[in-house]
């Protein structure tokens, strides 16, 4: 069955920090993979998004991704976190031909420190 | 600049009442969908309409109905709300191409007592 995986249920970093979120998936062929950011109370927003090409992904608020297809991985960076980086955070895949069915992780909580 | 808005942002329900859980996009997408939040799961797909007068079934339907009004709105059915039913409900939209990322509204919060 396809899958995607979030090892991470919560994670606290200090502020200027750095941050990485993993991000595993289960899928026949590589999927379509994004990540999305919730902050309280809101929907989610669309952080960046992975096709194919370059495996190195930069998306908003100073965030990247690196997709690695050997380890099936898509994990989320960003070089110094800020209090306002506080969110959830999830990953999600698509298979290429499975029109609409996004699958989700279960997400990862980040908290920041002062 | 609205994009995806649902209404309305809370409920609180009795179990056996009726709801219907309102949302509508501006951005011309073809394609709509419900999913529901809950702690540790992530978002599971409920339905989603493909385009204008098409509906199907996602991971998670059972409990539930879904009307694609028109291209713009797409509305979510409890015709008996159950305390199982008790989440937060986000509706999304896209093009219609796996490719296309969702765009989500701020989500409907849900309570049955």
């Amino acid at each position: 069955a396809q899958s995607v995986t979030q090892p991470d249920i919560h994670i606290t970093v200090s502020e200027g920090a750095s941050l990485e979120l993993r991000c595993n998936y289960s899928y026949g062929a590589t999927p379509y993979l994004f990540w999305y950011v919730q902050s309280p109370g809101q929907g989610l927003q669309l952080l960046l998004k992975y096709f194919s090409g370059d495996t190195l992904v930069q998306g908003i608020k100073g965030f990247e991704a690196e997709f690695k297809r050997s380890q099936s991985s898509f994990n989320l960076r960003k070089p110094s976190v800020h209090w306002s980086d506080a969110a959830e955070y999830f990953c999600a895949a698509i298979s290429t031909d499975s029109w609409g069915k996004l699958q989700f992780g279960a997400g990862t909580q980040v908290v920041v420190t002062p | 600049n609205a994009g995806v808005t649902q209404t309305p942002k809370f409920q609180v329900l009795k179990t056996g009442q009726s709801m219907t859980l309102q949302c509508a996009q501006d951005m011309n997408h073809n394609s709509m969908y419900w999913y529901r939040q809950d702690p540790g799961m992530g978002l599971r797909l409920i339905y989603y309409s493909a385009s204008e007068g098409t509906t199907d079934k996602g991971e998670v339907p059972n409990g539930y109905n879904v009307s694609r009004l028109n291209k713009r709105e797409f509305s979510l059915r409890l015709e008996s709300a159950a305390p199982s039913q008790t989440s937060v409900y986000f509706c999304a939209s896209s093009e219609l191409k796996s490719n296309q990322p969702q765009h989500f509204g701020d989500g409907t919060r849900l309570s049955i007592l």
